[in-house]
């Protein structure tokens, strides 16, 4: 069965940087589109980024767009979130997704939490 | 950006009873190739959410035939024929059509 495990999630200070991983297993990772996807403390869910099969297109969120970086190692099945100039808002449950071949997520990862905070 | 908006956003349900959650988007989901990108998820208390509907009511695999979407355009409507104990949870809509994907508040479904 498709399992996505992210890591990486942590408290962090406004203006402060982490780095989100997912790794991926039971399934072609190379073949598929891959998402992040924040849920807020309030539940709301806020799609954050996505890219293609081979890394060489990404498209984000406006919120987030110039401080986050999506990339993927598909040689090692993993996708990744690079965060910078954290800020508050930026705090939730990050998960990653695998595209379900008609432009949705189908498989969701457990999450991981990141908490922007002083 | 496209605004999916749900209704209700509490739901008290009685186990054998149907139920019923509306999805409005803003704009039309009716992609060329004449499929709607509308697609329903649930969240189960702890989990993450997992797919249940695609393309309005293409159900995914092993959801129970109990659930059933249909709608077109920019109304749709998720349905439980007979709701059950497992089925309590936060119902989402998404857009898959424009960019950024868009999600629905939330649809909490609780057993009475």
């Amino acid at each position: 069965e498709v399992q996505l495990v992210e890591s990486g999630g942590d408290l962090v200070q406004p203006g402060g940087s982490l780095r989100l991983s997912c790794a991926a297993s039971a399934f072609n990772f190379n073949n598929y589109h891959m998402y992040w996807i924040r849920q807020d403390p309030g539940k709301g869910l806020v799609w954050v980024s996505r890219i293609n099969q081979d890394g060489s297109a990404t498209i984000y969120a406006d919120s987030v767009k110039g401080r986050f970086t999506i990339s993927r190692d598909n040689a090692k099945n993993t996708l990744f979130l690079q965060m910078t100039s954290l800020r508050v808002e930026d705090t939730g449950v990050y998960y990653c997704a695998k595209d379900g071949g008609r432009s949705n997520p189908d498989y969701w990862g457990q999450g991981t939490l990141v908490t922007v905070s002083s | 950006d496209v605004v999916m908006t749900q209704s209700p956003l509490s739901l008290p349900v009685t186990p054998g009873e149907p139920a019923s959650i509306s999805c409005r988007s803003s704009q039309s989901l009716l992609h060329d190739n004449g499929y709607h990108y509308l697609f329903w998820y649930l969240q189960k208390p702890g989990q993450s959410p997992q797919l249940l509907m695609y393309w309005i009511s293409n159900r995914a695999s092993g959801v129970p035939d109990r659930f059933s979407g249909s709608g077109s355009g920019t109304d749709f409507t998720l349905k439980i024929s007979r709701v059950e104990a497992e089925d309590v949870g936060i119902y989402y809509c998404m857009q898959g059509l424009h960019i950024p994907l868009t999600f629905g508040q939330g649809t909490k479904v609780e057993v009475k």
